[in-house]
């Protein structure tokens, strides 16, 4: 039982270049969230979603994706990297009536 | 959405018990309190939850009062080992269609434990 598991750790862009950021989760948890982490902002809820082929927008949607295709995963696209987007992406799942349960998250910087 | 506010950060000494409020004055009525810890380089993790009046566990206890638009996390006896940040969050538990899908945190208190 692995819990939630980020892809990659690291992740170094060029601005304008596109790429996907994995979770993965083996506890068949419905829900399951993307959240980004900056120096003295908290943590801010990017997108989410209630089960496979449900997602919607959490509160800094603007320039990324996100798609449930199946229970277990819930990738992260960023279609054009900015530098506004160099940040910490944490994942998280839960099951109702059950805190979140959080990745190790990927270190992204875009140059 | 119940936003929540928390001191920016405390500090405190070894031994010493730390309590942290969160207020939150817009709670639902089917909304719960969590806390989490976040160390460096690490996602958060769960501490403890709840709904009204008090919870206790192995690492700390959850101070609800009755209107419910505050809570207090207080950790016994802290250790260095206890320096993190802690988050506040509240938020439909039992149900998480639609809105209630929406979880916000806060930006959370970083508590600085010294020797």
């Amino acid at each position: 039982n692995a819990g939630v598991t980020q892809t990659p750790k690291f992740q170094v862009l060029k601005t304008g270049q596109s790429m996907t950021l994995q979770c993965a989760q083996d506890m068949n948890h419905e829900y399951m969230s993307w959240y980004r982490q900056d120096p003295g902002m908290g943590l801010r809820l990017i997108h989410y979603s209630v089960g496979a082929g449900i997602t919607d927008q959490g509160e800094v949607p603007n320039g990324y994706n996100v798609s449930r295709s199946t229970t277990e995963d819930f990738p992260l696209r960023l279609l054009s990297a900015a530098p506004s987007q160099t940040s910490v992406y944490f994942c998280a799942s839960k099951e109702t009536n059950s805190p979140l349960h959080f990745g190790n998250g990927t270190r992204l910087t875009v140059t | 959405l119940a936003k929540t506010t928390q001191p920016i950060s405390m500090d405190s000494y070894e031994g010493q018990e730390v309590n942290i409020t969160c207020s939150h004055n817009n709670i639902a009525t089917n909304d719960y309190i969590t806390w989490y810890q976040q160390f460096p380089s690490q996602g958060p993790r769960f501490i403890i939850q709840g709904y009204k009046t008090k919870v206790t566990n192995e690492v700390a206890s959850l101070f609800i009062p009755a209107d419910r638009k505050s809570s207090t996390l207080s950790l016994p006896r802290v250790s260095l080992s206890d320096t993190a940040v802690y988050y506040c969050l509240v938020g439909d538990f039992l149900n998480y269609g639609g809105s209630q899908g929406n979880l916000i945190f806060g930006k959370g208190t970083k508590l600085s434990v010294k020797p």
